[in-house]
């Protein structure tokens, strides 16, 4: 079986603040994959970042930086210098062998204000 | 049109109505998925297709029916749905399995009466 948590159901942030999302994960397979999507008000899911078990580096895209760690079975998500654009349900996701799908944790509402 | 779109974006129907949702990604893609996502609820994978065959089914009541004539069209075909079947139905593309990314539509809010 596998799982997602995201502890974090709300957060509101100011406008220029950085800001982590947690997503913590549970899987018996070693071979799987972790997704981060973005989910404004209009509905649609916009995929962000994908990452397999096997590459533990960290990822940086412009105010985006992701931080996996096996040790604890984390894969955070850090967006720097928040702007109000960001707000939006942000989703961890985990697709392992055995399961044969993509489990979605419970998503974290982000607020930015102005 | 790009990406994935999905028809109607809004819906509202009565418990005996009969209706379908449409589904269309112009991406090429070889699987395409049914979720869907309640207030308060992690998304929920409804079916999946992949080559147009029904390979995941995760206990959806009957009275939710997929329907795959291609690799490119999706449908969700609705009949005799409750109250609690009230939520943004999402269709979503990918090349090959779970593992890698799933590109979504907007979905189609369904509201039954």
């Amino acid at each position: 079986a596998q799982k997602v948590t995201q502890a974090q159901t709300e957060i509101s942030v100011v406008e220029k603040e950085d800001v982590t999302l947690d997503c913590v994960y549970e899987t018996r397979d070693t071979t799987y994959y972790l997704f981060w999507y973005k989910q404004p008000p209009s509905g649609e899911l916009v995929f962000l970042i994908r990452r397999n078990s096997f590459d533990e580096q960290n990822e940086i895209s412009g105010r985006y930086s992701w931080n996996f760690q096996k040790s604890t079975s984390s894969f955070n998500f850090t967006i720097t210098a928040s702007q109000v654009v960001d707000s939006a349900v942000y989703f961890c996701a985990l697709s392992s062998g055995s399961a044969r799908q993509l489990t979605f944790g419970s998503g974290t509402q982000l607020t930015v204000l102005p | 049109e790009t990406g994935v779109t999905q028809t109607p974006r809004h819906l509202v129907m009565g418990m005996t109505n009969k209706k379908s949702l449409k589904c269309e990604q112009h991406l090429g893609h070889n699987a395409m998925y049914w979720y869907k996502q309640s207030a308060k609820k992690p998304l929920e994978l409804m079916f999946v297709y992949s080559l147009e065959e029904r390979v995941e089914n995760n206990s959806v009541p009957s009275r939710f029916s997929p329907e795959c004539p291609n690799s490119s069209h999706l449908f969700l075909h609705l009949h005799t749905l409750q109250p609690e079947d009230s939520a943004l139905y999402l269709c979503a593309s990918s090349q090959g399995g779970s593992y890698n990314e799933q590109f979504f539509g907007p979905g189609t809010r369904l509201t039954v009466l």
